[in-house]
């Protein structure tokens, strides 16, 4: 059974970038679209980018001239999210498309939570 | 862009029926799924492509979607479906759009 596991840094200075990696075990990346998304404290779901194994990428266009995902391993992509400021603490959760469109998200890493603060 | 509208509360007597709803233009004509928050854990799929319901997930979840309004509804509701709930859908983009979310509170 597939299991995702978000990790990166804790704390994150404001204007410096954001790095999180999604390591997928049980499985690859290959042959699945894979998400990132984030919720920030009271707040609500936020979608921030996806991307295909092979590369295909889209991004949240409130976020996108921020925000890059990439593929890293065979089991590995990350996040990077630049100039952040305190709006961008949440937790953030990676997570793997379905097959079947429309897609929907199953299953979902356990999230990291992310704080900007000096 | 889409945009979809929950209710930001809902609350249900134990063992009565919850109905979250879900509005947006049209939805009838995309297919919406629902996720299923507690507090300090990950986001979980309950209903996918309007009513279906994913392996693991109760008989007591079921969806439906028609017109300008999709709707999850929970029977015999009890206290451990206290939790937050989320719809989404695709837009047009290849964005994905998730409502507001609502904090279910079973009584």
């Amino acid at each position: 059974q597939v299991q995702l596991q978000e990790s990166g840094p804790g704390l994150v200075k404001p204007s410096e970038t954001l790095s999180l990696t999604c390591t997928v075990s049980g499985g690859s990346i290959t042959s699945y679209y894979w998400s990132w998304f984030r919720r920030p404290p009271g707040k609500g779901l936020e979608w921030i980018a996806y991307i295909y194994y092979s590369g295909n990428t889209n991004y949240n266009p409130s976020l996108k001239s921020r925000v890059t995902i990439s593929v890293d391993t065979s089991n590995q992509f990350s996040l990077r999210l630049s100039s952040v400021t305190a709006a961008d603490t949440a937790v953030y959760y990676c997570a793997r498309h379905s097959h079947d469109n429309p897609n929907w998200f199953d299953p979902w890493g356990q999230g990291t939570l992310v704080t900007v603060s000096t | 862009s889409y945009e979809l509208t929950q209710p930001l509360s809902v609350s249900v007597a134990l063992g009565q029926t919850a109905r979250i709803t879900c509005g947006g233009n049209n939805i009838g004509n995309k297919n919406v799924h629902w996720y299923q928050q507690k507090p300090g854990q990950a986001p979980v799929l309950v209903i996918y492509r309007d009513s279906n319901r994913p392996s693991g997930i109760p008989e007591r979840f079921s969806g439906s979607n028609s017109g300008n309004t999709a709707t999850l509804t929970i029977s015999r509701a009890q206290a451990g479906d206290e939790a937050d709930y989320y719809c989404q859908v695709w837009d047009s983009s290849s964005t994905v759009v998730f409502g507001g979310g609502t904090k279910l509170t079973v009584l």
